[in-house]
């Protein structure tokens, strides 16, 4: 089993679609979680933190379940703009290193 | 955020040369530094994490006597392929941690190293 394990996607979308990424993670002593968004050919960028009890940045939603081992992202009202690759991003604090999803691809259509 | 440079952008070079990437963090001091490479398609690899003056620690399968890592100070660290091959060809990101993020990552914007 990978440690970070994301939905395969690509999602293909159309503007204004609300649509939601999931993410599981296999050990349970994780810390600290983030989503990044990629766009092609570039670095990843911090998209936003996910905390215990749930953060909302705008049309983004992020969520945690430490018991099931799950982390969420819900975009909604998506623009075209939104199209990129997001990481889930996985790190178990402490110097240990920083386990990288594969990635969902995202495209919104006009 | 806190801003991470990388040089070279992109660097073309011939089979057997060897390549130094530099990575510096721009506005804070970087405790940890960590080394990517991203094939086409795929998701970053962790190659090696560098702490500030003492020995990066390779990933599995990554030959530390072909990619010479060095952190000599908080605020720069390197990267050299040396020998390079075809199959070196890929995209490297560093990317920093330390500042006011304990765990946050920031990037640098990738070097793009294509082997003749």
């Amino acid at each position: 089993r990978k440690e970070v394990e994301q939905d395969p996607g690509p999602f293909n979308v159309p503007e204004g679609a609300t649509v939601a990424f999931n993410c599981t993670y296999s050990n349970s002593a994780s810390q600290s979680f983030f989503w990044y968004r990629q766009d092609c050919r570039k670095e990843p960028k911090l998209l936003m933190s996910v905390y215990s009890s749930g953060n909302e940045d705008g049309r983004f939603t992020a969520q945690l379940n430490r018991a099931s081992q799950y982390i969420s992202l819900l975009i909604r009202d998506s623009k075209l703009s939104d199209s990129a690759t997001y990481l889930c991003v996985v790190n178990m604090g402490g110097g240990f290193k920083t386990i990288f999803g594969a990635g969902t691809r995202l495209f919104v259509k006009a | 955020g806190a801003v991470v440079s990388q040089h070279p952008s992109r660097v073309i070079c011939k089979s057997g040369t060897s390549v130094k990437i530099e990575c510096r963090s721009l506005d804070f001091q970087a405790t940890t530094m960590f080394w990517y490479r991203q094939f086409p398609k795929q998701s970053l690899m962790l190659m090696a994490t560098s702490n500030e003056g003492s020995k990066a620690t390779y990933e599995q399968g990554v030959e530390k006597d072909k990619f010479l890592i060095n952190h000599a100070s908080l605020t720069l660290s390197t990267l050299t392929v040396t020998s390079a091959h075809p199959e070196d060809s890929s995209f490297y990101i560093c990317s920093a941690r330390g500042g006011s993020g304990y765990n946050e990552q920031f990037f640098g914007p990738g070097t793009r190293l294509t082997v003749l």
